[in-house]
């Protein structure tokens, strides 16, 4: 049971390209999320859905687009890449309500 | 301002001795809380939840309490192992709707054997 599959694990980027993190859960959870941790912050959302076709943001969406067009997959989207957006990025899910997260490996992402 | 604050970054605890690991709130609304451990290059995994119904909640050697009229939590951990040593997150929400917990920045711990 593979639970929450985040790719690539590792990134490096120029400032101002593009990519694209995938996140694949086979829990079959309806809420997907996208998270960031950077020193001295905690955690903080990106943006997260709450079923498949659905998204929504989250405390820091800025720079961030995500897609969730299947239920086990939840994409997000760097358009232009910036020095600040360097960080670790989290992907989770739950059942939804009154369940606790289950946590990606992350995405280790530098910008330059 | 942080909503969740961990205020000790790290702590080191002999291996059998207890370890408690604060979180404070600034948030009167959140009644849900939740703490999770990290290891290196892992995600966050779920340890322990609370609610606010509640003052305290026991899963092992693990025990949360919460203090809602000081907005403070404590996570006890009898007796500490090599083993948990790792990075531990607070994280609150109003209600427990699964999609707005805010996390505090951690405190990492180390059981010294």
């Amino acid at each position: 049971n593979a639970g929450v599959t985040q790719t690539p694990k590792f990134r490096v980027l120029k400032t101002g390209q593009s990519m694209t993190l995938l996140c694949a859960q086979d829990m079959n959870h309806e809420y997907m999320y996208w998270y960031r941790q950077d020193p001295g912050m905690g955690l903080r959302l990106i943006h997260y859905s709450v079923g498949e076709g659905t998204t929504a943001k989250g405390e820091v969406p800025d720079g961030y687009n995500v897609s969730r067009l299947k239920k086990q997959n939840f994409l997000l989207g760097l358009e232009s890449a910036a020095p600040s957006q360097t960080s670790v990025y989290f992907c989770a899910s739950s059942r939804g309500a009154g369940s606790g997260y289950t946590f990606g490996s992350g995405t280790r992402l530098t910008v330059v | 301002d942080q909503q969740v604050k961990q205020n000790s970054p790290s702590l080191s605890v002999q291996e059998g001795r207890i370890s408690i690991l604060n979180c404070d709130y600034t948030n009167s609304m959140f009644d849900y809380f939740l703490w999770y451990k990290k290891y290196p290059a892992e995600g966050p995994t779920f340890l322990i939840s609370i609610s606010s119904i509640k003052d305290k909640n026991e899963d092992g050697r693990f025990t949360v309490f919460l203090n809602k009229s000081a907005k403070h939590l404590s996570l006890h951990i009898v007796p500490s192992q090599p083993g948990d040593s790792a990075v531990y997150f607070c994280a609150a929400s109003v209600g427990n709707y699964g999609q707005n917990f805010v996390f505090g920045p951690g405190t990492r711990l180390s059981v010294l054997p």
